[in-house]
């Protein structure tokens, strides 16, 4: 079992919908993050974040430190959101020593 | 301003060769990382440096693979010789050292495939 668990592995939605993406992990962490990688693209960095909830435009990210749990959403999905999702922590160590999800591969349909 | 660049993207080389990879960081980020993902799995952090200098190289697979970063600004990672297992892509990223919200940048990766 991996210390860091996405679900769903792969998820499709239509244009709008409201879509929620999870991250549970097993470790000790000083925090999380959520990442983008585009088809043949590089990977972005979206949050980084180690309590509470962060906003930017549509996205949301979540952290429940003592479920060690995070939650990922985007609101009114776009086709331009499709990429897959990374979550992935920094347990000790530095901030970029981190442990990856397998990722989750979100497809929007026009 | 450039973002972190990798050269080659892509690399075909055979079993028991070479390979070189190059990272270019962001302009004045210390702190450079390597990571690698092999097919069908997680990435996987291999090492970090801050400036010239190996911070943590608890990652490295094996005596195979050899990080540097001569003064501080670009590193390499080489691989010698390479293995049909070492096949996937090596990522690296960069960040400013000392702030509290260490916000990383990635490269594109370079595909590396081992025949």
């Amino acid at each position: 079992k991996n210390e860091v668990e996405q679900s769903p592995q792969n998820l499709t939605a239509q244009e709008g919908e409201f879509i929620t993406i999870n991250c549970s992990y097993s470790v000790g962490i000083s925090a999380l993050h959520w990442l983008q990688q585009h088809p043949g693209g590089g990977i972005v960095s979206l949050f980084m974040l180690s309590s509470g909830k962060k906003k930017h435009g549509r996205l949301i990210a979540t952290i429940n430190i003592q479920e060690k749990h995070s939650s990922l959403h985007i609101t009114a999905s776009h086709p331009r959101d499709s990429a897959v999702y990374i979550c992935a922590v920094s347990s000790g160590g530095s901030q970029g020593n981190l442990i990856f999800g397998k990722g989750t591969k979100l497809s929007v349909k026009p | 301003e450039a973002g972190v660049t990798q050269f080659p993207s892509h690399s075909v080389i055979e079993k028991g060769q070479t390979v070189t990879l190059r990272c270019d960081p962001i302009s004045g980020h210390d702190n450079l990382y390597w990571y690698r993902r092999v097919m069908g799995k997680e990435i996987k952090f291999l090492l970090h440096f801050v400036k010239e200098s190996k911070q943590d190289e608890s990652g490295m697979p094996n005596n195979r693979f050899l990080a540097e970063r001569t003064g501080g600004t670009y590193s390499t990672l080489k691989v010698q010789p390479a293995e049909l297992e070492d096949s996937g892509v090596y990522f690296c990223a960069s960040s400013q050292w000392g702030e509290a919200n260490e916000k990383l940048f990635f490269g594109s990766g370079t595909q590396l495939s081992v025949l």
